[in-house]
């Protein structure tokens, strides 16, 4: 079984600054990996996503993402914040071959300070 | 946003009255979520379907049900609500075949049990 983890529970940049939130995942293949956003009220967006080829995918919103297989990581980033992007972010793992059950990180919550 | 809606989107219940949230999608796809979100948890499936008529538990299932007796609609009922039911509920569907497994999310239903 896969699993994901989000190491940070919070984090706090300034409006400009760059950003990059972590996923470690566990997972005995090359999974599919996933991030969402969700905006207070609202529902996860998908932001980007990998399945293979170039390792470093990207988003939308100017999100970037990339797989590092050696490190069993996808980390998300972005070089410029705006003040709009402070919303949770949600990193997903989905195995390969069919189980159609997505396994999601607990979220990393983003502030961003003007 | 892959054409899913939530209905409704806010309910206020009473301990032990029967609630059915209700998830429609107008693109066939084969497979369907119910999940819950609340603070500290992350999101949590509580059932999938993967066709008409063909459903399976998630990790927090009791005190639910499902039905989906049509390929567009996916319904989740509470049987007698309690307050640890209240959350928010999220649908999702998952567009397959070949590197397109990709869950999309619903605007969600917030839920108040008194």
């Amino acid at each position: 079984a896969q699993s994901v983890t989000q190491p940070d529970i919070h984090i706090t940049v300034s409006e400009g600054a760059s950003l990059e939130l972590r996923c470690n995942y566990s997972y005995g293949a090359t999974p599919y990996l996933f991030w969402y956003v969700q905006s207070p009220g609202q529902g996860l967006q998908l932001l980007l996503k990998y399945f293979s080829g170039d390792t470093l995918v990207q988003g939308i919103k100017g999100f970037e993402a990339e797989f590092k297989r050696s490190q069993s990581s996808f980390n998300l980033r972005k070089p410029s914040v705006h003040w709009s992007d402070a919303a949770e972010y949600f990193c997903a793992v989905g195995a390969r071959g069919g189980s159609y059950i997505p396994t999601f990180g607990r979220g990393t919550s983003l502030i961003v300070h003007p | 946003d892959a054409g899913i809606t939530q209905s409704p989107r806010h309910k206020v219940t009473e301990t032990g009255t029967p609630v059915t949230l209700r998830c429609h999608q107008t693109e066939n796809h084969r497979y369907m979520y119910w999940y819950r979100q609340d603070p500290g948890h992350g999101l949590r499936l509580i059932h999938y379907s993967y066709g008409v008529k063909d459903t399976d538990k998630g990790e927090v299932s009791d005190g639910y049900s499902v039905s989906r007796s049509k390929t567009e609609d996916f319904l989740l009922t509470l049987e007698s609500a309690t307050s640890s039911q209240t959350s928010v509920y999220f649908c999702a569907i998952m567009a397959s075949g070949g590197e397109q497994e990709t869950q999309y999310f619903g605007p969600g239903t917030r839920l108040l049990v008194l």
